[in-house]
Formats: structure tokens, sequence, C-alpha cells
């Protein structure tokens, strides 16, 4: 079964740091581009960020480049998101996910999300 | 930039309506759009991609079609479990974006 498993949520103060991780199993993670997309408490879907299949390219939207940074290990079949300098607005239900097609953009399967509140 | 736009923003309909969501993008993009469903609480879930590809697993009621700006969801006969939050979904180039969403509620 594919599945991905996030980890690293919590709370966090204005100007803190955390680390995401997504564990992936059930299938050859080191084939596939991976997502982080967030959702802030009852609003919509907003896509974070990019990276593809060896690490080498990556993408970010203007609200978290400069203080973001993805990357995998895929020896560990595990994806990441490292998020410096963290602001109220950061506040979400941050899920990654798989884009099935290698670089067709859409996002199959998701995970169950982890939880970043960020608040003194 | 890419904006996509979704309409209606919220719906009301009955088990066995026929439904349709629309999704404009900003500028043409081919058909790189996707259409998703989420549940209260769960992650979303892939329903159409590349405008009319329907995801493996996913009811035939479901139907996606449009390409360039204009883009639609359609749902045959809506089952109790269609009740949901949809959102369409532009891979044409990042950022990728989303639509604000379409919340289908029951009559």
């Amino acid at each position: 079964e594919v599945q991905l498993v996030e980890s690293g949520g919590g709370l966090v103060q204005p100007g803190g740091s955390l680390r995401l991780s997504c564990a992936a199993s059930g299938f050859t993670f080191s084939s596939y581009w991976m997502h982080w997309v967030r959702q802030a408490p009852g609003k919509g879907l907003v896509w974070v960020s990019r990276i593809n299949n060896d690490g080498s390219s990556t993408r970010y939207a203007d609200s978290v480049k400069g203080r973001f940074t993805i990357s995998r290990d895929n020896a560990k079949n595990t994806l990441y998101l490292q998020m410096n300098s963290l602001r109220a607005e950061d506040t979400a239900v941050y899920y990654c996910a798989r884009d099935p097609s290698a670089a067709g953009g859409w996002f199959d399967p998701w995970g169950q999300g982890t939880l970043v509140t960020v608040s003194s | 930039d890419i904006q996509m736009t979704q309409s209606p923003s919220s719906l009301s309909a009955s088990v066995g309506d026929r439904v349709t969501i629309t999704c404009r993008a900003s500028q043409s993009i081919s058909s790189f759009l996707n259409w998703y469903q989420q549940t209260p609480g769960k992650a979303p879930k892939l329903l159409i991609y590349a405008a009319s590809s329907l995801q493996s697993g996913v009811p035939s009621r479901f139907s996606g079609s449009g390409s360039g700006t204009d883009f639609t969801l359609t749902i045959s006969s809506l089952q109790p479990e269609d009740f949901a939050t949809y959102y369409c979904q532009q891979s044409y180039s990042t950022p990728y974006s989303f639509g604000q969403g379409t919340k289908l509620e029951i009559k």
C-alpha cells in the first residue's frame, strides 16, 4: 500500500524553526517528485514546494521562499521541509504528497497532515 | 502567477442530483487541471487529473472537461458520500495554485 506519514509538527514561537518529515512506503520513493501543500485552519489549499526525484531541482511559493527548504533522503525514503523564521501566517496543516506522473503536477496520494502552530 | 477561480463557492443539492462545478484560470493552462475532494478532517483525494482523466478507483459518476481557461467537474448523480469540498488545481506552471474551493452541502 502506498503510504505517506508526516511528523514534526507542533507549537513554535514566531521566528522559530521546525523540520517536518514525510516517511514514504509502498513505492519506489526515489522515482517520484514530491510536494508540500498546506491548509490554514478553515481555509483552502496552498501549494508550498516541490522537489524532483533526485533532489537536484526545487521550487517554492513566494510566501516561503528564502525561509523554507525542501529536501529528501532517498536512502531513508523520507521527504523533509525545514521551516525557519516562522510567522503566524505559517500556521496550517502541512501535507506531503506524491506526484504520480513524475512531473505532471498532480498529487496522489496525500499524507494525513501535520499541524504547525506559530504562536507566542 | 496563475489565479484559479471556482464557482460557485457553495452549493446545496440533493442525493441523485446532477451537479457541475466550474473552474477558470487567469491564463491558458492547456489541460493541466486537476480536481480534488476533501471531507472534514481528512486529506484531499485526487479525482480527476489532466482535465478529464479519472483517477483509478474513483467512481465513474465523476467526470471532468475543458481546456485552455475554462473547466468543469460534473457529478452525474450525487451520492451521500459526495458531500464535501472540491478544489481545482493548475499544474501548468509553478507556483501551482488551487481554486478557493466549492463546498457541496445537502439540501
